[in-house]
């Protein structure tokens, strides 16, 4: 059964620096998401991205994250100058146009120190 | 504000046993309404969405629309139900149709 993958699955950057976290969406979906979900909250809605340009995004994605399908397969979040706060699960999901459900990725947690 | 809460953090129960989790949603039009899972080191998936009054696993969830709930039923939990379990309302505001998930229940279900 197809899968959303994610990339990698944890991931440990010094505060200040760029991380890109990757997924790989299923392959016949066109819809695309990031949620987060900090440790003992809820996961939250980041961003959706649909025929290569965002279609929502959250008051949480700020000038310091972005966005981008650099191919066909890949689509990546980029956090410019992580900060502390920024450590959470970060999870991938794609969507079958017409369809509604979700299918989520395994997470990247990200830990910044 | 389009809000979903659910009031337990942690439910506990014996197999067996019926299982409740609650969830009640707070939304402008009437949106679709679905119960994720996340097992122990797994994805989170779709359990089940109100549409489509289908029972997965045994759950089943009605939708309430006077008192704004979508609880989640089972009645003989069973060990392997133990999960983390999201209500999630969509919002189907332009083809976006992103997901706003509640806190989330950690129901674990002792032998």
């Amino acid at each position: 059964e197809p899968e959303v993958t994610q990339t990698p699955s944890h991931q440990v950057t010094q505060m200040g620096q760029e991380v890109i976290l990757r997924c790989v969406p299923i392959s016949n979906h066109l819809y695309f998401y990031w949620y987060r979900q900090i440790l003992g909250q809820k996961v939250e809605f980041l961003v959706s991205f649909y025929n290569n340009e965002i279609s929502e995004k959250s008051e949480i994605f700020d000038d310091q994250f972005s966005v981008e399908r650099p191919d066909g397969s890949n689509f990546t979040l980029k956090i410019r100058s992580t900060k502390l706060e920024d450590s959470a699960m970060y999870f991938c999901a794609s969507r079958v146009t017409g369809g509604t459900e979700a299918f989520f990725g395994q997470g990247t947690r990200l830990t910044v120190v | 504000a389009q809000r979903v809460t659910q009031p337990e953090k942690l439910l506990s129960v014996f197999k067996g046993a019926p299982v409740e989790l609650k969830c009640n949603y707070s939304y402008s039009g009437s949106p679709e309404l679905f119960w994720y899972v996340q097992y122990s080191r797994q994805r989170l998936q779709l359990l089940l969405r109100h549409i489509s009054r289908e029972s997965i696993k045994g759950f089943t969830a009605d939708l309430n629309k006077g008192e704004t709930s979508f609880h989640l039923k089972k009645p003989f939990a069973q060990e392997e139900d133990s999960a983390m379990y999201y209500c999630a309302p969509l919002d189907s505001g332009g083809s976006n149709y992103k997901l706003t998930f509640g806190k989330g229940t950690l129901l674990t279900v002792n032998p």
